[in-house]
């Protein structure tokens, strides 16, 4: 079974819909984050966890929030999609006690927005 | 605001020849990380250069930090169809405990 595991694999939403992508990880690790990929523009962070109380902004959170229910659990919604958030949507955790920090991916979720 | 570029972004050769991948900054990193990405997955660790100057190896692959930990550098030897993938650098910086992304080098190897 896949350490890092994220629902849907897939999903097509119409503007303005709420959405919520779903990340469960089996590794015990701390630390989880949220990314999105874009041709030609690589990944970039969208928010991060390092443990269940600490919530933090990365580099694009605006429309975007996140929760973090259980240590295994890392969830991120969209409150009301638009086109451009069309993308390639990564989840990846990390070791607290890893140094330099080894991420380990998500098979990705792929949104489409219409 | 710390960058990491890529070149090239897009590369398509034939099996047997060599190629060598470029990442390079302004910003001084912790470390460097090189990650590859296939079709349908996330993207998987290859390997960590640490040491300003260090030289990894693995098999075919071989991978460079600058001695100012600024750039790096990944070179194949005699591609081969299978090293097909986008490869992915990624700086770490200690002080936030975040990874800056390289855009990403699109290899294709022809066979």
């Amino acid at each position: 079974d896949a350490d890092v595991t994220q629902t849907p694999r897939n999903r097509i939403t119409k503007t303005g819909k709420r959405i919520m992508l779903e990340c469960s990880q089996t590794k015990g690790h701390d630390r989880m984050y949220w990314y999105r990929q874009d041709p030609g523009l690589g990944l970039r962070l969208i928010y991060y966890s390092f443990d269940v109380k600490d919530i933090n902004k990365g580099e694009i959170s605006d429309g975007y929030s996140v929760s973090r229910q259980a240590q295994a659990k890392f969830s991120l919604s969209l409150e009301s999609a638009i086109p451009n958030q069309t993308a390639l949507y990564f989840c990846a955790t990390s070791d607290l006690r890893d140094s330099p920090n080894e991420q380990f991916f998500g098979p990705g979720t792929r949104l489409t927005v219409l | 605001t710390q960058l990491l570029e890529q070149s090239p972004q897009f590369l398509s050769i034939q099996e047997g020849e060599n190629l060598t991948v470029y990442c390079n900054s302004s910003s001084v990193f912790s470390s460097l990380q090189w990650y590859r990405q296939e079709p349908g997955e996330g993207p998987v660790l290859l390997v960590t250069v640490v040491t300003g100057g260090e030289v990894k190896k693995l098999k075919r692959l071989t991978f460079q930090f600058g001695d100012a930990r600024k750039d790096s550098s990944l070179h194949i030897t005699a591609a081969q169809p299978g090293d097909t993938g986008l490869y992915l650098c990624a700086g770490w910086v200690s002080s936030n405990y975040q990874l800056i992304w390289g855009a990403g080098t699109k290899l294709i190897i022809k066979p």
